[in-house]
């Protein structure tokens, strides 16, 4: 069965750093895209970055609003992927889910989700 | 950046009514665009890839349309299960961009 767990989320003070896990199984994370989505309170679903396979040469791509501040990375020998957030904002609070994205045509869509980790950036 | 307007933001319907949810995009996408259901304090599921694909298990009262800049997601006839919050998601070019979402609610 494919599935992703999150972990790491907390409380943090603004300014403050924190780093999320997803654990992967079932299917081969260095053949995958993974991505990384965010939803604050009561909002919709923002998508705030993505790492591609080991084909690619694990290469990334942010959103504008968390450019310079987060950094995705994995770990393939321990099917795992890393989110690295620093010099967190308020409006950094957030469920963030970790996304599996597969191909279709010759772009990427997210198909398998984890269930979600929560932060929460308050003094 | 793509922008996905996603009408309407809100629905009232009753089982066993067919529903209809819009996504505009900004400019054209070919038919790079997913159709997410979420249910509160759930990860979102996909349930339509390629605008018009079913994802596998998903009921086929789900049907998705369109290709460039106007998409559907039709439910054909409501069940009970399918009350929840509706995103698109255009995968075209980065920033990848979802739509606002729209709730799905019991009359």
């Amino acid at each position: 069965e494919v599935q992703l767990v999150g972990s790491g989320g907390g409380l943090v003070q603004p300014g403050g750093s924190l780093g999320l896990s997803c654990a992967a199984s079932g299917f081969t994370l260095s053949d995958h895209y993974m991505d990384w989505v965010r939803q604050a309170p009561g909002k919709g679903l923002e998508w705030v970055g993505r790492t591609r396979n080991k084909a690619k040469s694990y290469t990334t791509e942010y959103a504008a609003s968390v450019k310079g501040r987060f950094t995705i990375s994995r770990d393939d020998s321990k099917n795992s992927l890393h989110l690295q957030m620093n010099s967190l904002k308020t409006e950094d609070t957030a469920v963030y889910y970790c996304a599996r994205a597969t191909i279709f045509g010759e772009t990427y869509g997210m198909d398998v989700w984890g269930q979600g980790t929560t932060v929460t950036v308050s003094s | 950046d793509i922008q996905m307007t996603q009408s309407p933001s809100s629905l009232s319907a009753s089982v066993g009514d067919r529903v209809t949810i819009t996504c505009r995009a900004s400019q054209g996408i070919r038919n790079d665009l997913g159709w997410y259901q979420q249910k509160p304090g759930k990860a979102p599921k996909r349930l339509i890839y390629g605008a018009s694909s079913l994802q596998s298990g998903v009921p086929s009262r789900f049907n998705g349309s369109g290709s460039g800049t106007e998409f559907t997601l039709t439910i054909s006839s409501l069940q009970p299960e399918d009350f929840a919050t509706y995103y698109c998601l255009q995968h075209n070019s980065y920033p990848l961009t979802f739509g606002q979402g729209t709730k799905l609610e019991i009359k």
